[in-house]
Order: structure tokens, then C-alpha cells, then sequence
């Protein structure tokens, strides 16, 4: 099974309004970790925002804030205001910690449009 | 401002060869990563290490290994190239216990044929 699945290959939003970018996980660890990356045409990935399993409230940092839902084992990512910047591919991303060590997952990514 | 350089953007090698990839790092970061990315599939953690000489095996570790001899440098190590290793390769470092939030390189593209 998918550990990390994004299930939009491809998004579209009108500048200045918001979209959210779907992303569900699978784990049976109790303690872990949820985070967005964005990787513009550039190349370069750039953290946004993180959640640990334990937090209550939901992150937000800026524009950008994570709806996670933990029962229903979602973390989606909401980008208020888009500007013309926003566009980019978006990648979901979880890390667990084990006894064997840590490991991350990454999704597969959206790619966001936004529309002037 | 923080950096993560990796030693080529562009490698074409042959099947067989030897393949070193550099990753340095000016952040005294404790953390670093090696991840290859492939459409459809996003970023692959293959190798983490922790600290100097520690390393842990990622998602996909089979046929690559690495080194990390000082605190700034990590090295990923293709033993016996092969095609199915052409990919983008992305070196990341983070602080002790920030797992998350990763600096990544630019990356390297490589091509093996």
C-alpha cells in the first residue's frame, strides 16, 4: 500500500483564491510527522509547513495551512490568496520514526496552476 | 543564507562504471539525505545519516551506497551504474530532530547508458 497519496495530478486555481491540495497517508505508528514541500520549475524543493501526529491544532504558516484530519488519515494542504508564485508542484510528506530507524515518504505530487 | 551545492547538475556515465555523487552543506547541519526522484513516483529516500559516520537505509538503498567522513559531506555511491539508476538525485540536510523541514540541493541529473 501507498504509504503518502495524492490523488490530483493536476490543479487549476484563480489568483487570489484558495485551493486545497489533497493528501492521505497510511501508517499504524502512533507518533509521526506530515509535511508539504513545493518545487517550483526551478528545481529546488522548499519546505512549507509541517504537522506532528500528536498536535491538536491544525499548522498554519502565512497562506499556507494543513487540515489534518487524523481518523480520516488526510493532512491537505490549503493555500489561501494563490498568487501567480503558488505555481509549482506540491508534494505531501511523512516521516515515521521506528525502532529501526526513521523513514520519510513522499508523494507522488500535484502540479498547481494559477490563473491570472 | 543557507546551501546545499551538489558537485554536478548534469553526469552522463556508463553501465559498469563507478558513480560518485557530492553533497555538501554549510549549515552544521547534523541531518542528511539522498533522495532520486522519478516521474510519476515522487522522491525516493534512499540513504539518511545522522551524524558523522551513521547512516541509516531509506525506501530504495539496493545498489547505491554512501559515505560520510565530515559533518558537511555526504556522498552517494553507485557501485555498478546501471540504466535503471538514471534519475534526478536530491541531497537534503536539516538540524538534529528537524526532520521535516529538509534544505535540499539542486540537484543532479544522471544519466546512465
Amino acid at each position: 500500500a501507498q504509504k503518502i497519496t495524492q490523488t490530483q495530478p493536476g490543479m487549476f486555481v484563480q489568483e487570489k483564491e484558495a485551493v486545497t491540495l489533497d493528501c492521505t497517508y497510511d501508517t499504524s505508528d502512533q507518533s509521526y510527522g506530515l509535511f508539504w514541500y513545493k518545487q517550483p520549475s526551478s528545481g529546488e524543493m522548499i519546505f512549507l509547513i509541517y504537522q506532528g501526529s500528536y498536535d491538536e491544532q491544525n499548522a498554519t504558516e502565512g497562506r499556507y495551512s494543513l487540515n489534518f484530519q487524523k481518523a480520516r488519515k488526510s493532512a491537505n494542504l490549503v493555500i489561501s490568496a494563490s498568487q501567480l508564485g503558488d505555481s509549482a508542484m506540491y508534494f505531501c510528506a511523512m516521516r515515521e520514526g521506528r525502532d529501526t530507524g526513521n523513514q520519510f515518504y513522499f508523494g507522488t505530487g500535484t502540479s498547481l496552476t494559477v490563473i491570472p | 543564507d543557507v546551501k546545499v551545492t551538489q558537485s554536478s547538475r548534469y553526469l552522463v556515465k556508463r553501465t559498469g562504471e563507478k558513480v560518485f555523487l557530492e553533497c555538501v552543506q554549510d549549515m552544521d547541519h547534523e541531518n542528511m539525505f539522498w533522495y532520486r526522484q522519478d516521474p510519476g513516483l515522487g522522491l525516493r529516500l534512499i540513504y539518511f545519516s545522522y551524524d558523522v559516520k551513521m547512516k541509516e537505509k531509506g525506501d530504495i538503498p539496493e545498489g547505491y551506497s554512501v559515505s560520510r567522513e565530515k559533518k558537511e559531506r555526504f556522498s552517494l555511491i553507485l557501485e555498478s551504474a546501471s540504466t535503471n539508476q538514471t534519475s534526478m538525485y536530491l541531497c537534503a540536510s536539516s538540524l538534529s530532530g528537524h526532520f521535516y523541514e529538509q534544505y535540499f540541493g539542486p540537484g543532479t541529473r544522471l544519466t546512465v547508458t
